[in-house]
């Protein structure tokens, strides 16, 4: 089973800052990395695929990068919908496994 | 729009059976692989089982494997997930998720509480 280990488990930042969230692989994934937004009382909402495809209708400011082991994700200037739990997973390998998650708070 | 709308979630007894209900909408459902994912309270997220659109490929995580069993019924656009010697640890929101050829899930559903406590 591949882990995928998300760093910091919580960031806390002021609107309008630029936040990376990281994610590593214990083994390569090629780009088969996707990160997914969850709000409380959500379902996750698919944020980018491929690594750095960003999904339909996200905004801009989400960026991602990597291939391998190693993913970041990038908002450029948080904004306050952007408030949220992050998740990375991989759809390389079955079993399909996701990070324990990245939150996003208010600092 | 796509809609995936799960139902059948519940509070049962350790060692007990639930069966969930997942009925898609707005796209055409025989075409997509399906799967479900859980979360238990406060904590991540937790693939549970997969299945092709045709129903041939079948996968299941090793915490349910034996236990769980997914189906799925195209003519009636839903996925299924029967659930039997329910644990404590089995307590979670569970919800479908779309995807197609190894790609990412692009659509969830909003989820269904079950709940194992005696």
């Amino acid at each position: 089973e591949i882990v995928m280990t998300q760093s910091p488990a919580t960031l806390s930042v002021s609107p309008g800052e630029r936040v990376t969230l990281s994610c590593r692989a214990s083994q390569s994934v090629f780009s088969n990395l996707a990160w997914y937004q969850q709000k409380p009382g959500q379902a996750p909402r698919l944020l980018i695929s491929v690594a750095s495809t960003r999904a339909t209708d996200i905004p801009a400011r989400f960026s991602g990068s990597g291939s391998g082991t190693e993913f970041t994700l990038t908002i450029s200037s948080l904004q306050s919908e952007d408030f949220a739990v992050y998740f990375c997973q991989q759809y390389n390998d079955w079993p399909r496994t996701f990070g324990q998650g990245t939150k996003v708070e208010i600092k | 729009e796509v809609q995936l709308v799960e139902s059948g979630g519940d509070l049962v007894q350790p060692g007990g059976s639930l069966r969930l209900s997942c009925v898609a909408s707005g796209f055409t459902f025989s075409n997509f692989e399906m799967n479900w994912v859980r979360q238990a309270p406060g904590k991540g997220l937790e693939w549970v089982s997969y299945m092709s659109g045709s129903g041939y490929t079948i996968y299941y995580a090793d915490s349910v494997k034996g236990r769980f069993t997914i189906s799925r019924d195209n003519a009636k656009n839903s996925l299924y997930l029967q659930m039997s010697s329910l644990r404590a640890e089995d307590t979670a929101v569970y919800y479908c998720a779309r995807d197609r050829a190894a790609r990412p899930f692009d659509s969830w559903g909003q989820g269904t509480l079950v709940t194992v406590s005696s």
